[in-house]
């Protein structure tokens, strides 16, 4: 159980276009949902928190209307990157909890993760 | 807000020794602290947490220790094997909350 799916799991695009990356809890329902920025060879930075039904809550530095989030069910959340350059190729990566599974109420189930590639 | 100070970057060391990475957070209300392996494009994996009511905790070969009253926690692995090799990394929650702040990483290569 407590499986995250992405999609695309990887996606190359034109710098100016818009790109949507999909993050889905199969198998429970997330009442919050993380989003992650990863560079090569770097940490995982946190870009910003979702809750189902609210508005998304930013990182210091991540810019809001560039990075949308919209996490409009408990098993879906989406990240449009707009208007994409190439300083925003990266390794993204979403993240899901829920109180509803037992044990342990912290512990996030990760996406395998998007590569995303703007040229 | 948190900051998570982790060490080494990176680390070495031959099959059957034993390794151990540390990691300092800022934020007193932090109360939950996960170590993650991650292989190079693949997700991170949990491979155990500790929450600030515990000292200490273990698992098989691996095990985790905390110094609440310093900000310190540790991971320790023994007898270490080539499969061990990876990108390590602590993180810690976010206040009282529940985002994740993660340590920089640490890579370690285990030789046979």
């Amino acid at each position: 159980g407590a499986v995250v799916s992405q999609h695309p799991s990887w996606v190359i695009c034109k710098s100016g276009t818009s790109v949507k990356i999909e993050c889905r809890s199969l198998d429970f329902q997330a009442t919050t949902m993380f989003w992650y920025r990863q560079f090569p060879k770097q940490s995982l930075m946190l870009m910003a928190t979702s809750n189902e039904g609210s508005k998304a809550t930013y990182e210091q530095g991540v810019e809001k209307d560039k990075f949308l989030i919209n996490h409009a069910s408990l098993t879906l959340s989406t990240l449009t990157v707009t208007s994409a350059h190439p300083e925003d190729s990266s390794f993204y990566i979403c993240s899901a909890i829920t109180p509803g599974l037992a044990g342990n109420y912290n512990e996030q189930f990760f996406g395998p993760g998007t590569r995303l590639t703007v040229l | 807000g948190e900051n998570v100070e982790q060490h080494p970057s990176t680390l070495s060391v031959q099959e059957g020794d034993s390794a151990v990475i540390k990691c300092t957070y800022s934020d007193s209300a932090s109360n939950y602290f996960p170590w993650y392996k991650q292989e190079l494009g693949k997700r991170p994996q949990l491979i155990i947490d500790i929450r600030s009511n515990v000292g200490e905790k273990k698992d098989q070969r691996i095990a985790v220790t905390l110094n609440k009253t310093a900000k310190h926690f540790s991971l320790h692995i023994t007898e270490t094997q080539p499969e061990d090799s990876a990108v390590y990394f602590c993180a810690a929650v976010k206040g009282e909350g529940t985002a994740l702040i993660f340590g920089k990483g640490t890579t370690l290569s285990v030789s046979s």
